[in-house]
């Protein structure tokens, strides 16, 4: 039972390129989020989805985008690489609304140069 | 989604017990207390959740006051592993959505 895994670990973009951080789990969660991570800060939201083709934004929306077209993966895109998005990136999921956790996954650290 | 508050930072002897605190004044009715921890850059880490009973588990025990507007999460027995930043949340209630809003939670070192 993998849980919750990204991919990359770690990744380096120059500015302006694109990529897409991958979250895949392997539980039959409905409910899935991405967080970012800036040094000496808390987590923070950027988009989330309650099941298979529908998401919405979080705290930090902009400069990304999502998509679940399948119950098991919930891809984040950077369109245009910056260096304010250099972090480490979370990807969270849960069979519920609040009843049970949320599994997380081990992150992937980007830099942006 | 409901605000918290939490000290920024504690110390605590090793193989003693840590209590953390934490308000959490404007909780809905439906909305549980959950409580993670991160140690160092890892992903955070599931320790407890209630809705308005107390709650124990292998790591730790949540109080939670009659009124909900406050909570302490209890480590019996603090080790160095425990050394950590442990994040209070509500999750859940009517917005369906699953998702953890997190604050700046509460640093806590575990001292020998």
């Amino acid at each position: 039972n993998a849980g919750v895994t990204q991919t990359p670990k770690f990744q380096v973009l120059k500015t302006g390129q694109s990529m897409t951080l991958q979250c895949a789990q392997d539980m039959n969660h409905e409910y899935m989020s991405w967080y970012r991570q800036d040094p000496g800060m808390g987590l923070r939201l950027i988009h989330y989805s309650v099941g298979a083709g529908i998401t919405d934004q979080g705290e930090v929306p902009n400069g990304y985008n999502v998509s679940r077209s399948t119950t098991e993966d919930f891809p984040l895109r950077l369109l245009s690489a910056a260096p304010s998005q250099t972090s480490v990136y979370f990807c969270a999921s849960s069979s519920d609304n609040g009843g049970t956790e949320a599994f997380f996954g081990q992150g992937t650290r980007l830099t942006v140069v | 989604d409901a605000k918290t508050t939490q000290p920024t930072s504690m110390d605590c002897a090793e193989g003693r017990a840590a209590n953390l605190p934490c308000n959490h004044s404007t909780i809905s009715g439906n909305e549980y207390v959950y409580w993670y921890r991160q140690i160092h850059s890892q992903g955070p880490q599931y320790i407890i959740h209630g809705l308005k009973n107390n709650e124990t588990n292998e790591m730790a025990s949540l109080i939670i006051t009659e009124d909900r507007k406050s909570s302490t999460l209890i480590l019996p027995h603090a080790t160095l592993r425990d050394t950590a930043v442990y994040y209070c949340i509500p999750r859940g209630g009517s917005s369906n959505t699953g998702k953890l809003i997190f604050g700046q939670g509460t640093t806590l070192q575990v001292k020998p």
